[in-house]
């Protein structure tokens, strides 16, 4: 069965360094998104994607976090600068062709950042 | 404003006894749908079921049943004959259909289901 994969699983940085987190969506799906979960907390909205150009972001994807499908196969959330609070589990998600809610989005396995 | 509310922070249940999650919704739109994921302590999210705003027919799996009432903005879950594999945050959600929204997902706050042998 098609999966969504994210890489690394697991990234250990330094405040104020740059991180890729790296997301393989399922092959035929159009929709992209980016997802966080503090710890204890709820999962939340940070971006979606589709026609290479961002579609909707929450007010945490602020200046310092950005996405980009560098190819056919590849999803990817940049952190600038990271902050302490950005350590969280972050969620790739994605989902098929319509895009209006009739598509179930599939979630990664997610990828857990710790900034020290 | 669309927002899931799980009154339910943590359940504890002994194995083989049924458990029902709570789930509470709202939304301005006519269209949309609701999920329920699962969060095992390995932290992936897993997909158990989507319902459209239009299909009330609740819904059974296996030991999972899903029980969607409009009138009350309520989408409850169910497991039956509950097993320590069960134990898990288990997430409720909505996506709005407005077609300009592309679909983001919002999450209620979870509830933290234990299940003791």
């Amino acid at each position: 069965e098609p999966e969504v994969t994210q890489t690394p699983s697991h990234q250990v940085t330094q405040m104020g360094q740059e991180v890729i987190l790296r997301c393989v969506p399922i092959s035929n799906h159009l929709y992209f998104y980016w997802y966080r979960q503090i710890l204890g907390q709820k999962v939340e909205f940070l971006v979606s994607f589709y026609n290479n150009e961002i579609s909707e972001k929450s007010e945490i994807f602020d200046d310092q976090f950005s996405v980009e499908r560098p190819d056919g196969s590849n999803f990817t959330l940049k952190i600038r600068s990271t902050k302490l609070e950005d350590s969280a589990m972050y969620f790739c998600a994605s989902s098929g062709a319509t895009g209006d809610g009739t598509d179930t989005q599939y979630f990664g396995p997610g990828t857990r950042l710790t900034v020290l | 404003a669309q927002k899931v509310t799980q009154a339910q922070t943590e359940i504890s249940v002994v194995e083989k006894e049924d458990v029902t999650l709570d789930c509470v919704y709202e939304t301005r739109d006519t269209t949309y749908y609701l999920f329920w994921y699962k969060q095992p302590p390995s932290g992936e999210l897993v997909f158990l079921i989507r319902r459209n705003s239009f299909d009330e027919q609740n819904e059974i799996s296996g030991r999972y049943s899903w029980n969607f009432q409009k009138s009350t903005s309520s989408f409850n879950f169910t497991i039956t004959a509950s097993q320590v594999v069960d134990s898990a945050v288990y997430f409720c959600a909505l996506s709005e259909a407005s077609g300009t929204s592309y679909d983001k997902v919002i999450f209620g706050p979870g509830t933290s289901l234990s299940v003791i042998p």
